[in-house]
């Protein structure tokens, strides 16, 4: 079982609609970060949590950390929001180290 | 800033061939790191260093080394190529501190023929 799940692998949403990404994580962590990876592109950081709630725009991040669950909501989404978004932890110890997920793909369409 | 450059953009070698990857901050970031990216599996840790002259070795070091001689750059080296390292290389890096943030580079695309 890899240390930091996501779901779903895919997703397909049309303009505006509200879209929710989950991460999931099994060991202890410091932080937890949302980054994004526009195709053929390089990696940007959205967020990065210790605890609550964080927004920027139209994204929101949220982290539970008794629950080991993190999410990352698009508040009307637009094409341009099409990304693999990645989750990563930085686990606790180790606070430079990051262990990603395998990415949650998304086509947002007209 | 020019935050995190990674050269070149693209590479093709041949098995056996040597190369090195560039990668160069100018945020006097203490950390830096390389992972490689593989369709279907997350991002894996290469090498790190927490500064210069120390580095260390991550999840997959086998077939790559590193050097910090500055603070700036942090040089990826592929002493003979092989087929399985086909994958895009990614440097980040970050400030010490668990309150700060990574920067990543564009990526690198590494073909091994």
């Amino acid at each position: 079982k890899n240390e930091v799940e996501q779901s779903p692998q895919n997703l397909t949403a049309q303009e505006g609609e509200f879209i929710t990404i989950n991460c999931s994580y099994s060991v202890g962590i410091s932080a937890l970060h949302w980054l994004q990876q526009h195709p053929g592109g390089g990696i940007v950081s959205l967020f990065m949590l210790s605890s609550g709630k964080k927004k920027h725009g139209r994204l929101i991040a949220t982290i539970n950390i008794q629950e080991k669950h993190s999410s990352l909501h698009i508040t009307a989404s637009h094409p341009r929001d099409s990304a693999v978004y990645i989750c990563a932890v930085s686990n606790t110890g180790t606070a430079s180290k990051l262990t990603f997920g395998t990415g949650t793909r998304l086509q947002v369409t007209l | 800033n020019a935050g995190v450059t990674q050269t070149p953009k693209f590479q093709v070698l041949k098995t056996g061939q040597s190369m090195t990857l560039q990668c160069a901050q100018d945020m006097n970031h203490e950390y830096m790191s390389w992972y490689r990216q593989d369709p279907g599996m997350g991002l894996r840790l290469i090498h790190y260093s927490v500064g210069a002259g120390i580095t260390d070795q991550g999840e997959v070091p086998n077939g790559y080394n590193v050097s910090r001689s500055t603070t700036e750059d942090f040089p990826l080296r592929l002493l003979s190529a092989a087929p399985s390292q086909t994958s895009v290389y990614f440097c980040a890096s970050r400030r010490t501190g668990r309150q700060y943030g990574y920067t990543f580079g564009s990526g690198t695309r590494l073909t091994v023929v």
